[in-house]
């Protein structure tokens, strides 16, 4: 099994809402990470999680909140989203230290905050 | 000055053409590179890593560094309608969180 796999696809929710994004890996990854990806831009690193704890947080603001509840599952959850916070989040594993190795990513949870 | 910078195309040639996708870093202590294909509206999905100086060969792609002018490059022989995509190159930092910096992506387009 070589997949990263993100829930939901596709989520369109209001500035006040609460909502969750799922990713799950099964490949024995240690590090996993949030990405946030713009339109034609790259993507932009938000969370690190090595060895479920969380090493950087590259000054995201609190309306984004990341979890780790174990090896394989990586939660970003949200509240009150602004409009500009539209755009693909991608999550991605790897392994830990080695550094000829390279990230796996997910397919991508594209939110709207409407 | 950014960490990795990108020739910013977009790129388009006919099927069958060599494409050279290019970058340039900043820091000569830069060692680990990466080059990432993005299809729309998918994740990115690694094409090749390539450590400090010299080429590495898969198939139709040449990953080259050069490490004197702190290059990046990467060679598509061949190309096909199929390869149309954005390609972005990418350093990884050294350390047990290995963050990936991007560079700002070339879109390529092969014309049939």
């Amino acid at each position: 099994d070589t997949e990263v796999t993100q829930t939901p696809k596709h989520l369109v929710m209001g500035m006040t809402n609460k909502k969750s994004l799922k990713c799950e890996q099964h490949m024995g990854h240690r590090a996993m990470y949030w990405y946030k990806q713009k339109a034609k831009k790259p993507p932009e690193l938000m969370f690190v999680y090595s060895y479920e704890k969380l090493s950087i947080n590259e000054s995201v603001p609190s309306r984004f909140s990341p979890e780790c509840p174990n090896s394989s599952l990586l939660n970003l959850h949200l509240h009150a989203l602004q409009p500009e916070d539209s755009a693909l989040y991608l999550c991605a594993s790897s392994q830990p230290r080695e550094r000829n190795y390279g990230y796996t990513f997910g397919s991508g949870t594209r939110l709207t905050v409407v | 000055q950014k960490e990795v910078e990108q020739d910013p195309g977009p790129l388009s040639v006919p099927e069958g053409a060599i494409v050279s996708l290019n970058c340039t870093y900043s820091n000569s202590a830069f060692q680990y590179f990466m080059w990432y294909r993005q299809y729309s509206r998918k994740g990115p999905e690694l094409l090749m890593y390539t450590y400090s100086s010299g080429n590495k060969e898969d198939g139709r792609f040449t990953a080259q560094v050069d490490k004197s002018s702190k290059y990046i490059s990467l060679f598509i022989r061949d190309s096909q309608p199929s390869d149309s995509a954005t390609y972005l190159c990418a350093r990884i930092s050294s350390g047990s969180a290995r963050q990936l910096t991007f560079g700002s992506g070339t879109q390529l387009t092969v014309l049939p």
